[in-house]
């Protein structure tokens, strides 16, 4: 059982739509992270939310912390090609030790 | 801007065969992770680092081994692979703190036949 639970596994959208991907634990943490993968590449930080209930906007992308600090969720909005990726939700347990969901597919079509 | 360099990019080991996988950081961090990321499964922690001397097991260790040789390096050894280890690898570092980036190497692609 992982730490974090991201779902859907996989989200494939036409051009224009919108899509939200969740992360939930049953754990609370300090701050949580969004990172996005390209193939061939490695992860890269897209945000990090630390208080409860925080909504942080990245141009077409919002991020929310839970109220409770357990749970956070992107939404994208009028979704290009060019958002198609691995979206990861990450988490600390504890100060050091940095943890990953499964990961979210996201393949926006033309 | 070398940033997180991983060596190498790509593997093929056979079956009991032994190997490291090397990782090194200039940005001066404290923590460096090693992780495998199969399909469907994401990142699972490998082994960390929280500071130079120390190591702890993550959510995957059997089969590893690590050592953070100084405050840059930090190598992953597989002392005898197995198929069950072909996987897709990435070294990461961070600041210290609960809020930090994690900064990702390429990757490095290990085939075990």
């Amino acid at each position: 059982t992982q730490l974090l639970e991201q779902s859907p596994q996989f989200l494939s959208i036409q051009e224009g739509e919108n899509l939200t991907v969740y992360c939930n634990s049953s754990s609370v943490f300090s701050s949580l992270q969004w990172y996005r993968q390209e193939p061939g590449e490695g992860p890269v930080l897209l945000v990090t939310v630390v208080t409860g209930g925080e909504v942080k906007k990245l141009k077409r992308l919002t991020f929310q912390f839970g109220d409770a600090r357990k749970d956070s969720s992107l939404h994208i909005t009028a979704a290009q090609p060019g958002d198609t990726g691995l979206y990861l939700c990450a988490g600390r347990p504890n100060d050091y030790k940095l943890s990953f969901g499964a990961g979210t597919t996201v393949t926006v079509r033309a | 801007n070398a940033g997180v360099t991983q060596t190498p990019k790509f593997q093929v080991l056979k079956t009991g065969q032994s190997m490291t996988l090397q990782c090194a950081q200039d940005m001066n961090h404290n923590s460096m992770y090693w992780y495998r990321q199969d399909p469907g499964m994401g990142l699972r922690l490998i082994y960390y680092s929280a500071s130079e001397g120390t190591t702890d097991k993550g959510e995957v260790p059997n089969g590893y081994n690590v050592s953070r040789l100084n405050k840059r390096e930090f190598s992953l050894r597989l002392e005898s692979a197995a198929p069950s280890q072909t996987s897709v690898y990435f070294c990461a570092s961070t600041l210290t703190g609960a809020d930090t980036e994690a900064f990702f190497g390429q990757g490095t692609r290990l085939t075990v036949v």
